[in-house]
């Protein structure tokens, strides 16, 4: 099946620094990728839905200003937490979707996730 | 408002048995639905899928079954083993209309030896 990698798995940070994580399709070409987070016990949520090459697309509640994404290209979408604060400690996972949207679905696949713990 | 939902936060089963996980969405612009499975720490896995098309869909173990009229859909693991313990994720779509995954609670299920 389609891979998508996340760096970095673990990272911990002082309140105030900002955060980039990498989201990348390994062997396919998603022209869509989504943000999600998952605080402990809960569902994941959507952040942001990211189309290469053009802005991120907001859930609403989410801060566009304090959560930047970049799609850059269609293997690599970023996400940066700026002037983190401890409540934005938790679980972010990305997906990406692989091609276009085609009749039968859309099956998203997801990376491994990044824990961020802000101090 | 949770256009996804799935009731039972647990499910404990014997190996062997068959385990039963049950969903159910309001949004009846849904037309494609999915099941993941989680480990605790890392991303979700897919697992199988199925279009409003169909009402049934097998996958080794696993099979999927929807039924639209009651905005329900379940997913049977047959047999259950200990390896399946994981919490798993229902997960729904309007593709049409180019819409994200909506993901319900999930519900966390043992699997005992």
């Amino acid at each position: 099946g389609a891979v998508v990698s996340q760096h970095p798995s673990w990272v911990i940070c002082k309140s105030g620094t900002s955060v980039k994580i990498e989201c990348r399709s390994l062997d396919f070409q998603a022209t869509t990728m989504f943000w999600y987070r998952q605080f402990p016990k809960q569902s994941l949520m959507l952040m942001a839905t990211s189309n290469e090459g053009s802005k991120a697309t907001y859930e609403q509640g989410v801060e566009k200003d304090k959560f930047l994404i970049n799609h850059a290209s269609l293997t690599l979408s970023t996400l940066t937490v700026t002037s983190a604060h401890p409540e934005d400690s938790s679980f972010y996972i990305c997906s990406a979707r692989e091609g276009a949207r085609l009749a039968g679905g859309e099956t998203q696949y997801f990376g491994p996730g990044t824990r961020l713990l802000v101090l | 408002d949770q256009q996804v939902k799935q009731n039972s936060p647990s499910l404990s089963v014997q190996e062997g048995r068959i385990s039963i996980l049950n969903c159910d969405y309001t949004n009846s612009m849904f037309d494609y639905f999915l099941w993941y499975k989680k480990y605790p720490a890392e991303g979700p896995t897919f697992l199988i899928s199925i279009s409003s098309i169909k009402d049934k869909n097998e996958d080794g173990r696993f099979t999927v079954f929807l039924n639209k009229s009651a905005k329900h859909l379940s997913l049977h693991i047959v047999p259950s083993q200990p390896g399946d313990s994981a919490v798993y994720f229902c997960a729904a779509s309007a593709h049409q209309a180019g819409t994200a995954l909506i993901f319900g609670k999930g519900t966390t299920l043992s699997v005992s030896s």
